[in-house]
C-alpha cells in the first residue's frame, strides 16, 4: 500500500463548477499537509498548507484535513481555464523530515 | 523575493555519460531539496540539506547519484554514470524549515538519457 494515494484523473469540469481533490494517506505521523499546482514543464507552485484538523480557505481555494480518516481535500470554487494544472498532495511527519507527494490529479476547466 | 533558481533547464545525455544540476535556493532558507518526478508521478525526495549537513538520503541511489551544499547555500546533484530510467524531472526546492514545512521548488531540470 502507498503511503499516499490519489486518483491520477484525468478529471474534467465545466468553467464556474467546484472541484474536489482529494488524498488519503496510511502514515499518522503525517502532521503537516500541503497542496501544490503544477503546469506543464514547470515546478510545482505551493497553493495551500495546514497542520490541523479542519478547514482553511485562501479565495477560491479551501483546504480540509480529516486526521481522524487520513484523509485530506481541495476544493476549488468558480473553477476557470486558468485553473487546469496538475495538482499534487503532500505531507510532512512531525520531524519535518520526511516529504512524501501523491501522485498528482490531472484537471481540466472547460470554458 | 528572487525564487529557486536551477540549471541547466534541460539536458540530453548518452546513457553511462555523467551529468551535474546546479540549484541557488532562496536566500535565507536553511533547507534544500533535491527530488525526482518521472512523467506521470509526483516528486520523490532524493536528499535533504539542512545548512550544509544531509538530514536524509534514504532515497538516493548513492551508487550513481551524489549531491553535495558547500557553504550551506548552493548545491549540485550529480549522476555518474547515467542510467535510461534516470530521465525525468530534477526538482530543487528550498524553506525556512524547521521555522516552517512550506517547500518552494524551482522550475526544474529535464534530463533525457537515449
Amino acid at each position: 500500500q502507498k503511503e499516499v494515494e490519489q486518483d491520477p484523473g484525468p478529471l474534467s469540469v465545466p468553467e464556474g463548477a467546484i472541484v474536489s481533490l482529494n488524498c488519503t494517506y496510511s502514515n499518522s505521523a503525517f502532521q503537516y499537509f500541503m497542496w501544490y499546482r503544477q503546469y506543464s514543464r514547470k515546478g510545482p507552485e505551493l497553493l495551500m498548507y495546514t497542520y490541523s484538523s479542519g478547514n482553511k480557505e485562501d479565495g477560491r481555494f479551501t483546504a480540509q484535513v480529516d486526521k481522524s480518516s487520513k484523509y485530506i481535500s481541495l476544493f476549488i470554487r468558480d473553477s476557470q481555464p486558468s485553473d487546469s494544472a496538475t495538482y499534487l498532495c503532500a505531507m510532512t511527519n512531525t520531524g519535518g523530515f520526511k516529504t512524501i507527494f501523491g501522485a498528482g490529479t490531472r484537471l481540466f476547466v472547460k470554458a | 523575493e528572487a525564487g529557486v533558481a536551477q540549471s541547466p533547464r534541460y539536458k540530453i545525455i548518452e546513457k553511462r555519460q555523467s551529468v551535474a544540476f546546479w540549484c541557488n535556493p532562496i536566500s535565507g532558507h536553511a533547507t534544500l531539496y533535491w527530488y525526482q518526478q518521472i512523467l506521470g508521478q509526483g516528486p520523490k525526495l532524493l536528499i535533504q540539506f539542512q545548512n550544509n549537513g544531509v538530514v536524509d538520503d534514504s532515497q538516493l541511489p548513492k551508487d550513481r547519484f551524489s549531491a553535495e551544499r558547500l557553504k550551506g547555500v548552493d548545491s549540485t546533484l550529480k549522476i555518474q554514470p547515467a542510467k535510461l530510467e534516470d530521465s525525468a524531472v530534477y526538482l530543487c526546492a528550498s524553506s525556512l524549515f524547521p521555522r516552517s514545512y512550506e517547500q518552494y521548488f524551482g522550475p526544474g531540470t529535464r534530463l533525457t538519457v537515449t
